[in-house]
């Protein structure tokens, strides 16, 4: 079974602009994640869907957003990005009953200059 | 909201040396626990989990952890550590009642000497 892929892998923008992250989910998972990954603050939440719906969120400025497709597969987007925004962003499949294991994928590093 | 604790920033031990790294959680009421680890230049991956039943959970490659619920505790151990253990560790904690919205410690990055 292949494992939760992340594209792109990696990223460079400039400040104010814009970027979208792809996530494809484990094959019959039908919950992913979202994680930002930085060396000072480890993996803080960034949001869940589940069947298409957001079912959790973080606490992380309304710029961060999401969707989930009917193939489970997800998106986040970034708007108006700030030089703080530099991290590897997780994405991470589950099941979908709560509180499952999650899997996770390589990231993408997203580099804001 | 619920909050992880890893008190162990930076880990330097030489092989064959005994492991044990902390992990503290707020949230009193029922909790899934994980451990992952995250070797060089690769994806997070699960070491051992705890939902119910026997404390102590035994993981891959020889890692255990204790659950010791009065403490809110769920500390990882290895009584003999290798070079290729060398790692960041993150514990997690969940509510099964909350979806999958896991909350992450900032980690503790282990260097073991050979």
């Amino acid at each position: 079974k292949a494992g939760v892929t992340q594209t792109p892998r990696y990223l460079i923008k400039t400040r104010g602009q814009q970027v979208t992250l792809s996530c494809s989910p484990i094959s019959g998972h039908r919950s992913v994640s979202w994680y930002q990954q930085t060396p000072g603050q480890g993996l803080q939440f960034l949001f869940e869907y589940f069947s298409e719906t957001q079912r959790n969120k973080g606490n992380f400025p309304g710029r961060f957003s999401g969707r989930q497709f009917s193939n489970s597969r997800s998106e986040m987007n970034v708007s108006t990005l700030e030089l703080g925004d530099s991290a590897l962003y997780l994405c991470a499949s589950s099941l979908g009953e709560g509180g499952g294991i999650q899997y996770f994928g390589a990231g993408t590093r997203l580099s804001v200059l | 909201a619920q909050s992880v604790s890893q008190h162990n920033h930076h880990v330097i031990l030489s092989e064959a040396a005994s492991l044990e790294l902390g992990c503290n959680y707020s949230y009193g009421g029922t909790v899934n626990l994980f451990w992952y680890v995250q070797y060089p230049g690769q994806h997070l991956q699960l070491l051992l989990k705890y939902f119910s039943g026997d404390p102590l959970v035994k993981g891959i490659k020889g890692f255990e952890a204790e659950f010791i619920k009065s403490k809110f505790s769920f500390n990882l151990r290895k009584p003999s550590v290798q070079w290729s253990d060398t790692a960041e560790y993150f514990c997690a904690v969940n509510s099964p009642n909350t979806g999958n919205q896991f909350y992450f410690g900032t980690g503790t990055s282990l260097t073991v000497i050979p």
